[in-house]
């Protein structure tokens, strides 16, 4: 089946440092990939649309200075956290879909995450 | 606007106990409804969907039923096993792509 990786799973930086995280779609090609956080013990939170060469697309509150996004080809996006902060640790989540005739055939792949710790 | 409410946890059971997690949404259209697992450690995995009112999605033993009356999406399993202890989370998507999650419920089975 479709698998969206992560890379990498854990990490951990010092406070003032840019942090870049990985998302391929492994066996489909994917337009659109999108980036979730994952706080403790509550949902994910949509942080931005990856679109592929084009500019993201960003919920309102997320700073997009702060957590630039870029969807190189149509199997990467990458996510980097820049002066990362204690409060931006956090599990980070992306998403792909692999788009189907319609919207009840297409299905989103999650990735497996990436904690970061922030120190 | 888009939204889902399901019951919070933690829940906890025995095996073989019958399981029932409530969500409920707020939808402005004709969404598809999903159950998502994530077993700890991993990432979110599609468990169930439907995609229209009273389709009933189910998977390795889970079922829930889409009410539009209700507008609930109950997850339901017959008889629950360790192996079962995850997190799951309510979804709903209108467009196949932007989703919005419940809290979720952290399920843990106790032999």
């Amino acid at each position: 089946g479709a698998v969206v990786s992560q890379h990498p799973s854990r990490v951990i930086c010092k406070s003032g440092t840019s942090v870049k995280i990985e998302c391929r779609s492994l066996d489909f090609q994917a337009t659109t990939m999108f980036w979730y956080r994952q706080f403790p013990k509550k949902s994910l939170m949509l942080m931005a649309t990856s679109n592929e060469g084009s500019k993201a697309t960003y919920e309102q509150g997320v700073e997009k200075d702060k957590f630039l996004i870029n969807h190189a080809s149509l199997t990467l996006s990458t996510l980097t956290v820049t002066s990362a902060h204690p409060e931006d640790s956090s599990f980070y989540i992306c998403s792909a879909n692999r788009g189907g005739p319609d919207i009840y055939t297409d299905t989103q792949y999650f990735g497996p995450g990436t904690r970061l710790t922030v120190l | 606007g888009n939204s889902v409410t399901q019951m919070e946890g933690p829940v906890t059971l025995s095996e073989e106990a019958f399981l029932t997690i409530n969500c409920t949404y707020t939808a402005t259209g004709y969404p598809s409804l999903f159950w998502y697992v994530q077993y700890p450690g991993e990432g979110l995995q599609l468990l169930l969907k439907a995609t229209k009112a009273d389709d009933k999605g189910s998977n390795k033993g889970f079922e829930a039923t889409y009410r539009k009356e209700t507008t609930s999406f109950h997850l339901e399993k017959g008889s629950v096993q360790v192996s079962d202890s995850a997190v799951y989370f309510c979804a709903l998507s209108d467009t196949g792509n932007q989703f919005y999650f419940g809290t979720g419920t952290s399920l843990t089975v106790i032999p």
